[in-house]
């Protein structure tokens, strides 16, 4: 079965930082795509980064690059989403999905909740 | 950027009823790499559709797609009371990967 299970949501103030992670199992991680999606509240579903199997190809959303970080340990199966410089508009549940260029998003975390508020 | 546009914005039925749900894309979609993800509060988004018309594992042959191109329809043939929800189209076959508004179905 496959599993998602992020950790590291919280309250921050804005121009904080937050780490993001999520463990894998169930499935080869190191051979597919993972991305990080997020909902702010009332709004869509908007896909903030991704990241290839090997690490070789990363993605940012223009809202977010320069102040987020995607990495993967493939060795703990384990996705990270480094985020600094944090807005108030970057409150929302984070979501980590298996999925990418050509690959649907079919496995979805449960989401951790970020709160960016002074 | 592939802008996705759904319509309607909220369809309002009852359970038995069939719903027919549109997401029209700015420029063709590659491959017919198009999606369909439905979302319940609190809930993680579930795949439903992939490559247009193919069901995911699991997913009710209630729930069918179809459409190429620019023009893609989810249509849900009876509606069942689990099945009220938001539903959001994606394309993720060019980058950057986007996602429609969404179609709320809600119950009459």
């Amino acid at each position: 079965e496959v599993q998602l299970l992020e950790s590291g949501g919280g309250v921050v103030q804005p121009g904080g930082s937050l780490r993001l992670s999520c463990v894998a199992s169930g499935f080869t991680f190191s051979s597919d795509t993972m991305s990080w999606v997020r909902q702010a509240p009332g709004k869509g579903l908007e896909r903030v980064s991704g990241i290839t199997g090997n690490s070789g190809g990363t993605y940012y959303a223009d809202s977010v690059k320069g102040r987020f970080t995607i990495s993967r340990d493939n060795s703990k199966n384990t996705l990270s989403l480094q985020m600094s410089s944090l807005r108030a508009e970057d409150t929302a549940v984070y979501y980590c999905v298996r999925g990418g260029v050509r690959a649907p998003f079919d496995y979805w975390g449960q989401g951790t909740l970020v709160t960016v508020s002074s | 950027e592939i802008v996705l546009t759904q319509s309607p914005g909220t369809l309002c039925l009852s359970p038995g009823e069939r719903a027919t749900l549109s997401c029209r894309a700015s420029q063709s979609v590659t491959s017919s790499y198009l999606g369909w993800y439905q979302h319940k509060p609190g809930q993680a988004p579930r795949l439903l559709i992939y490559g247009a018309s193919s069901r995911a594992t699991g997913i009710p042959d209630r729930f069918s797609g179809s459409g190429s191109g620019t023009d893609f329809t989810l249509t849900i043939s009876r509606l069942e009371p689990e099945d009220f929800a938001v539903y959001y189209c994606q394309q993720y076959g060019s980058s950057p990967l986007t996602f429609g508004g969404g179609t709320k179905v809600e119950i009459k």
